[in-house]
């Protein structure tokens, strides 16, 4: 199985900063790198596909990138509805694998 | 708009099976291929089983082969999860996701969830 390696596991950041997540796989994933958000007691949500896609309606404050094994979500000017925990995902190989998660809070 | 609604979640002892439901709405069911991810209490998320949108294909996570089985009834726009022998460890909430479109796509639509508790 692909293992996917997020960090950090949790963030603190004030509001207007830019923050950055960072996923590692174990193996090269080819860019097959997707992006969730999850709020608080509600499902997750896809932000970004194919590592740097943005998907339909995600503010553009939001941006993935990377390659081989090694990807980053970045967002710029942190609001407030950004407090999530957010996960990678490869969807390279079967099974898909997702990380651990990264807990963002403000500060 | 996309409506996934997942139903059948409850406590159940270990051993026992119990069935998940997950109804689909606002777009042409037949057309994608649909999955189940679970998250284990305060825990990451885990890929559990996909179907085909033909229902021809299943692919599972190996340490639920042989005790789940996924399937799809295109003409109630449905998709199931039988769960048996179910243990302590598959407690988690099971959401119904969509595919964004080929087997093995990012997960494009999820549902709220439904819990499964396995417990005695």
């Amino acid at each position: 199985d692909i293992q996917m390696t997020q960090s950090p596991a949790s963030l603190s950041a004030s509001l207007g900063e830019t923050v950055t997540i960072e996923c590692l796989a174990s193996e090269d994933i080819y860019s097959n790198l997707a992006w969730y958000q999850q709020k608080p007691g509600k499902s997750p949500q896809l932000l970004i596909y194919y590592a740097n896609s943005l998907n339909d309606g995600v503010p553009s404050r939001f941006s993935g990138s990377g390659s081989g094994t090694q990807y980053s979500l970045k967002i710029n000017s942190l609001q407030s509805e950004d407090v999530s925990i957010y996960f990678c995902q490869q969807n390279y190989d079967s099974p898909w694998t997702f990380g651990g998660g990264t807990k963002l809070e403000l500060k | 708009e996309v409506q996934l609604v997942e139903s059948g979640g409850g406590l159940v002892q270990p051993g026992r099976s119990l069935k998940l439901s997950c109804a689909a709405s606002g777009f042409t069911f037949s057309d994608y291929n649909m999955a189940w991810v679970r998250q284990a209490p305060k825990k990451g998320l885990e890929w559990v089983a996909t179907i085909s949108y033909d229902g021809s294909s299943t692919y599972y996570r190996d340490s639920v082969k042989g005790r789940f089985t996924i399937s799809r009834d295109n003409a109630k726009s449905t998709l199931y999860l039988q769960m048996d022998s179910l243990r302590s460890e598959d407690t988690a909430t099971y959401y119904c996701a969509r595919h964004a479109a080929a087997i093995g796509d990012w997960f494009a639509y999820w549902g709220q969830g439904t819990l499964v508790t396995v417990s005695s």
